[in-house]
């Protein structure tokens, strides 16, 4: 079975503009979450969707946004980047609610 | 609030020397899980294990073992004969088993355990 997927794997963006990061999850899993883990901060979960629905969110900006699609695929999207913003971002899929999260490669992005 | 504490920031041991890894956790709930986690340099966070807190069996895999005490809220790993690829950062986690948890993963700070030949 194929692992998660994250594109891109490394983006490079200046202050103000925003970003749209994917996810597909494990083939059958239903739950994708979604973390940023930066020097600082350490690994910090920023929302989870199941069936299309945002089932938990953590403490982030409305900046921050996330989506869920009918097959599962998720996409994060990060608007008026700040210089704070640049992370490595992982998405992890369980096949439910509660379940085991499996990690993706992550998505370094770099805000300049 | 739940919270997981890996005071150990950084262990540098020989190769063969065994190591353990801390990991103690504070939550409310009575049900919850426990994991851990490798982030070799590539980034990818690596599944190890999963314990539930009704479950206080030690568990061996390999070279690895995992040791959970509740009486003291602590769920240590442990590496016997240590080798150079076992270097990594590992992660403790405590996801709790409330409906309004999801699967929502906190983390502790991490402990970067270097094995040097």
């Amino acid at each position: 079975k194929a692992g998660v997927t994250q594109t891109p794997r490394y983006l490079i963006k200046t202050r103000g503009q925003q970003v749209t990061l994917s996810c597909s999850p494990i083939s059958g899993h239903r739950s994708v979450s979604w973390y940023q883990q930066t020097p600082g901060q350490g690994l910090q979960f920023l929302f989870e969707y199941f069936s299309e629905t945002q089932r938990n969110k953590g403490n982030f900006p409305g900046r921050f946004s996330g989506r869920q699609f009918s097959n599962s695929r998720s996409e994060m999207n990060v608007s008026t980047l700040e210089l704070g913003d640049s992370a490595l971002y992982l998405c992890a899929s369980s096949s439910g609610l509660r379940g085991t999260q499996y990690f993706g490669p992550g998505t370094r992005l770099l805000v300049l | 609030a739940q919270k997981v504490t890996q005071a150990q920031t950084e262990i540098s041991v020989v190769e063969k020397e065994d190591v353990t890894l801390d990991c103690v956790y504070e939550t409310r709930d009575t049900t919850y899980y426990l994991f851990w986690y490798k982030q070799p340099p590539s980034g990818e966070l690596v599944f190890l294990i999963r314990r539930n807190s009704f479950d206080e069996q030690n568990e061996i895999s390999g070279r690895y073992s995992w040791n959970f005490q509740k009486s003291t809220s602590s769920f240590n790993f442990t590496i016997t004969a240590s080798q150079v690829v076992d270097s990594a950062v590992y992660f403790c986690a405590l996801s709790e088993a409330q409906e309004t948890s999801g699967s929502r993963l906190t983390f502790g700070e991490g402990t970067q355990l270097t094995v040097n030949p």
